[in-house]
This record gives structure tokens, sequence and C-alpha cells, in this order.
């Protein structure tokens, strides 16, 4: 396995579209979590599962946004007809619980919104 | 409220001294903190952690230190090379909840050749 896997790296969509991005987790790592980040700033905390239970969701994660974890597998984050301020680089996280809590991140999904 | 800063935005180091990024923590509920290094269009990637039950743990070219007392963290980097080049971020986080993440704003680490 050679990490966290996020698709696609690069999005340019339209002001009022629907994006989907896709994150494959380290093998048998339980929890998976998603980030946000903007330039100059920290990635700040959006969503996160355990196995395919989402267990908490920030304040950030407005009601246009949905992130699933079907199998407790791969995850998906959607978000439903973006705006501008939804350009950003998305990341997704996973660990393994009750192991080290180490948490490792992809690449993550960059989203240009014009 | 919780929050994890960074001291100084950014730092120069002359190729093959050490560097020393420092970071101070709010939450002292937080038992878990990690090390990440950012390159340009690219995920954090993890460096070191340490955890509230120790003050110091080494890695390869890498040192973190943890004062509880003042909630401060820091990483040192010897011998500093021009791979080291990148934004640092330290994170906290309570592996008592849901271990999510709190990050810092972030410093630059310049390496000059």
């Amino acid at each position: 396995d050679t990490g966290v896997s996020q698709d696609p790296r690069h999005k340019i969509t339209k002001r009022g579209q629907n994006v989907t991005f896709r994150c494959d987790p380290i093998s048998e790592h339980n929890r998976l979590y998603w980030y946000r980040q903007t330039l100059g700033q920290g990635p700040e905390f959006l969503t996160y599962f355990q196995n395919e239970a989402q267990l908490e969701k920030s304040r950030l994660l407005s009601d246009r946004f949905s992130a699933e974890r079907p199998k407790g597998s791969f995850s998906t984050l959607e978000i439903q007809r973006t705006e501008q301020g939804d350009s950003a680089m998305y990341l997704c996280a996973s660990s393994l619980q009750n192991s080290g809590n180490t948490i490792y991140f992809g690449e993550g999904s960059w989203l240009t919104v014009v | 409220g919780e929050s994890v800063g960074l001291h100084l935005p950014t730092l120069s180091v002359q190729e093959g001294d050490n560097s020393i990024i420092n970071c101070a923590y709010s939450n002292s509920a937080s038992d878990y903190f990690i090390w990440y290094k950012q390159e340009s269009g690219k995920g954090p990637q993890f460096i070191i952690d340490i955890r509230s039950n120790m003050d110091k743990r080494q890695g390869q070219r890498v040192t973190v230190l943890l004062n509880k007392t003042v909630k401060h963290l820091s990483l040192q980097i010897a011998a500093t090379q021009p791979g080291d080049s990148a934004v640092y971020f330290c994170a906290e986080s309570n592996t008592g909840a849901n271990s999510k993440l709190t990050f810092g704003k972030g410093i630059t680490l310049s390496v000059r050749p």
C-alpha cells in the first residue's frame, strides 16, 4: 500500500456545478478524515469517519457538503452548487485507532471554482 | 477556545545549521502532538509525533520537545538541508475524543545554500 490516495488531484469547475472527490485510505485504517486547506493556512477539520459511521462534522461543513464512507473503506466528499469560496485543497487522511493514532494525509484534491 | 499557534511566520537558516521551529498550544486536554512538513502543492507529510507522557522524542535528524508546563512544542532539525525547505505545521489532538487534529498556521523554513 502506498498511502492515502485522492482523486482527482485537480478540478476546475464552474460556479453552481457539483463536484465529487474520492479518497482511498491506507489499507485497514478504520478512521478517515476530511480537511480543507486554503493558501497560507493550516488544514481545517471538516468531518471524520470511524469505519462507515460519520461521527463528527465541523460547522464548516455546510448543507452543500456531504461525505460518505459506505463500506468503511473509500470515502467520497461531494460539494453541491459550488461557490467561489469553496476553492481550496481538500485533504483526506486516515489512521488506525489504538495503533499510535498517527494520521497520514493524502496529496489532496485542488478545487478551483470559476 | 482551542488554538495552536506558531511564533514566527518564516525562518531562514544556512545549510548545515540546526533549525528550531517553535509552537504554542492552548488546549490542556491535548495529549498527542504531531509535526508535519508540507511542500508546495502536496499534502502534509508526517515527520514526528510525541505523546503527553513524554518530553522528548528523537527521529532521524529531527527531535521534538514538549513542555506541558508552558504548553510549548518545538521541532529541531539537525544539519538542515535544502530539501528541508517547506512549510512546517504543528498539530494537536485529544486521543480520548476523536483524534481530530487542530493545526496552526504554519511556518516557512527556507534553507540558504
